[in-house]
């Protein structure tokens, strides 16, 4: 199993939909969890950290459900601006320094 | 406040030219990433710091050295360049070790 995957989509979707995006992690020492955001040929930004059991920040909502090892990403209302490549990162364990990215899920929002 | 800041942005090389990407961030960040991100593959760990004078292997280091011998400046260096080298080389720092990442803009190498 690898460490992160992601369905890479592309998800299409119209402006004003809810859309959700799911990211299994392997390593179940993982502690903290990011969900970034890339636009095309750009660096990643942080999108949104989760340290529980889940975050919301206005129209984005995370969760994470450790007993399925996954974590979710919704997306309602969705704006032209929500296009980009949602990628997520799990941290490893106590002592790890290392982030491993997932490949990401692709989103385009139609208008 | 400029956060990541990466040299130079684009650069093209022949096969067996060596060159040296500066990253730099002003945040008073410990630790200090190399990323690599090629298409299909995702960002791939090539190097990382978590210090000043100290520097670990990542996912796929070989070809590539770093020094970290100032707390604000990390450096990824190709000794002898190869065409599987051609790539996006993101620099990253992070305040802790589970901290997030801030990225810098990137460096497109190509290298013929």
């Amino acid at each position: 199993r690898k460490e992160v995957e992601q369905d890479p989509g592309p998800f299409n979707v119209p402006e004003g939909a809810t859309v959700a995006f799911n990211c299994t992690y392997s390593n179940s020492a993982s502690q903290s969890f990011f969900w970034y955001r890339q636009d095309c040929r750009k660096e990643p930004k942080l999108l949104m950290s989760v340290y529980s059991s889940g975050n919301e920040d206005g129209r984005f909502t995370a969760q994470l459900n450790r007993a399925s090892q996954y974590i979710s990403l919704l997306i309602r209302d969705s704006k032209l601006s929500d296009s980009a490549t949602y990628l997520c990162v799990p941290k490893g364990g106590a002592g790890s320094y290392q982030l491993t990215f997932g490949k990401g899920t692709k989103l385009s929002v139609i208008p | 406040n400029a956060g990541v800041t990466q040299t130079p942005k684009f650069r093209v090389l022949k096969t067996g030219q060596s060159m040296t990407l500066l990253c730099a961030q002003d945040m008073n960040h410990e630790y200090m990433y190399w990323y690599r991100q090629d298409p299909g593959m995702g960002l791939r760990l090539i190097h990382y710091s978590v210090g000043e004078g100290t520097t670990a292997k990542g996912e796929v280091p070989d070809g590539y050295n770093v020094s970290r011998l100032k707390k604000q400046n990390f450096l990824l260096g190709l000794e002898s360049a190869a065409p599987s080298q051609t790539s996006v080389y993101f620099c990253a720092s992070s305040w802790q070790g589970n901290s997030p990442l801030h990225f810098g803009n990137g460096t497109r190498l190509t290298v013929t």
